[in-house]
């Protein structure tokens, strides 16, 4: 099994900052994804992050907005930029387990005032 | 694109109570998985069914995926207080990723 983890665990942003959020897997993997749970709602793929190249985006998710990053293969950060309170939510990255499946890391608890 | 639903969207049951929450998606899907949440938690696997009517269990918990491979269901015999969570099903389109989830059913057992 991978262990994940992220930083920060959760934080209160002032509206038009922007916070990076880090996520490190025990394990060497190809594809890590970042998902946004808004409160009390599903996973939102926001985009996949492949190693070596440019993040896939999700419909209705730029890079202007989300900027990702991915320098080796088990690190990626996932940068939420000139935050709103829309952007209050649980940031969650994801590795594949195998045959499609997926562990989840513990999530950032992003609250944007 | 393809949309995945679950009903009920809450369930409130007495512990000892059976709970069933259903999965259906516009699509058909190469496989499906189900994952529970727990409350101030994160997205745990717990099961994944590839093959058209499979029927899998894990103790009190049974998981069903539908012949046409839209539909799954999840159903838990007696419940516990440690079966509280939200329960989401997920699935690629056929050939495809990435995963799409439903809104998951969120259960409360009362003691």
């Amino acid at each position: 099994s991978a262990v994940i983890s992220q930083k920060p665990s959760r934080d209160i942003c002032q509206r038009g900052t922007s916070l990076t959020i880090q996520c490190q897997v025990d394990s060497q993997v190809t594809m890590m994804f970042w998902y946004r749970q808004q409160p009390g709602q599903s996973l939102t793929l926001i985009a996949t992050a492949n190693q070596g190249s440019e993040a896939t985006y999700e419909s209705g998710f730029v890079i202007d907005k989300f900027p990702i990053s991915r320098p080796n293969l088990t690190f990626s950060t996932l940068t939420v930029s000139n935050m709103s309170p829309e952007d209050s939510s649980i940031y969650l990255c994801s590795v594949e387990r195998g045959q499609e499946t997926q562990y989840f890391g513990p999530g950032t608890r992003l609250l944007v005032l | 694109g393809q949309q995945v639903m679950q009903i009920p969207q809450y369930q409130h049951v007495q512990e000892g109570e059976d709970f069933t929450t259903y999965c259906n998606s516009s699509t058909t899907l190469s496989n499906i998985q189900w994952y529970k949440q727990r409350p101030g938690g994160h997205p745990v696997f717990l099961i994944q069914l590839v093959k058209s009517g499979e029927v899998k269990k894990q103790k009190r918990l049974t998981f069903q995926f539908g012949e046409a491979k839209k539909n799954s269901s999840l159903h838990i015999t007696a419940t516990q207080t440690t079966d509280v969570g939200t329960y989401f099903c997920a699935g690629p389109e056929k050939g495809n990723t990435p995963l799409v989830f439903g809104k998951g059913t969120r259960l409360s057992v009362i003691a």
